[in-house]
């Protein structure tokens, strides 16, 4: 069955410092591969998302994810976190039958950004 | 840029109740969803719509919940008998149409409370 996991359920960071969000997938096809941001109050915003080709990926607001199949991975990383980075994010993978695309997330990983 | 709107953004209700959630998807898309975010659990899908008709659905989505397209605008999540354990935060999502890979784009949410 299909499932995304994101290992780390919250995380702190200093401002300026670099981040790297866990996202490992499992899915029978090629997966198709998005990372969302919600933030206080808000709805899932697209950050980047992952179809086909160059397996790194960039994305909105710095974001970029590399796809490793090898490791069942699509990793979120940004070099140089904002305060206005902190917010919940969701990895998910597309999974598709007949007609539709429905997405399976993760549970989150719940980012804190330090001064 | 067109953005999918949602309405309520707060709704508390009675159990056994019946809600309706509205959702205004992105002209000119094709595929319809709600997805649904229990407190401290993950995004779930619960249904997709495409051409008047349900095209996929959850095991969430059984007997009491129903999707209907009553315009060429308005996309509504009923929910006809609300028990507590459907507080929740519930998304739309719409997205433009095939090949499968089309990204979803999601709405506020609207947050519901069953007393």
């Amino acid at each position: 069955a299909q499932s995304v996991t994101q290992p780390d359920i919250h995380i702190t960071v200093s401002e300026g410092a670099s981040l790297e969000l866990r996202c490992n997938y499992s899915y029978g096809a090629t997966p198709y591969l998005f990372w969302y941001v919600q933030s206080p109050g808000q709805g899932l915003q697209l950050l980047l998302k992952y179809f086909s080709g160059d397996t790194l990926v960039q994305g909105i607001k710095g974001f970029e994810a590399e796809f490793k199949r090898s490791q069942s991975s699509f990793n979120l990383r940004k070099p140089s976190v904002h305060w206005s980075d902190a917010a919940e994010y969701f990895c998910a993978v597309g999974a598709y039958g007949g007609a539709t695309n429905k997405l399976i997330f993760g549970t989150g990983t719940l980012l804190a950004v330090q001064p | 840029e067109p953005e999918v709107t949602q309405t309520p953004s707060h709704q508390v209700t009675q159990m056994g109740q019946e809600v309706i959630l509205r959702c205004v998807p992105i002209s000119n898309h094709l595929y319809f969803y709600w997805y649904r975010q229990i407190l401290g659990q993950k995004v779930e899908f619960l249904v997709s719509f495409y051409n008047n008709e349900i095209s996929e659905k959850s095991e969430i989505f059984d007997d009491q919940f129903s999707v209907e397209r009553p315009d060429g605008s308005n996309f509504t999540l009923k929910i006809r008998s609300t028990k507590l354990e459907d507080s929740a935060m519930y998304f739309c999502a719409s997205s433009p149409g095939t090949p499968v890979q089309e990204t979803q784009y999601f709405g506020p949410g609207t947050r519901l409370l069953v007393l």
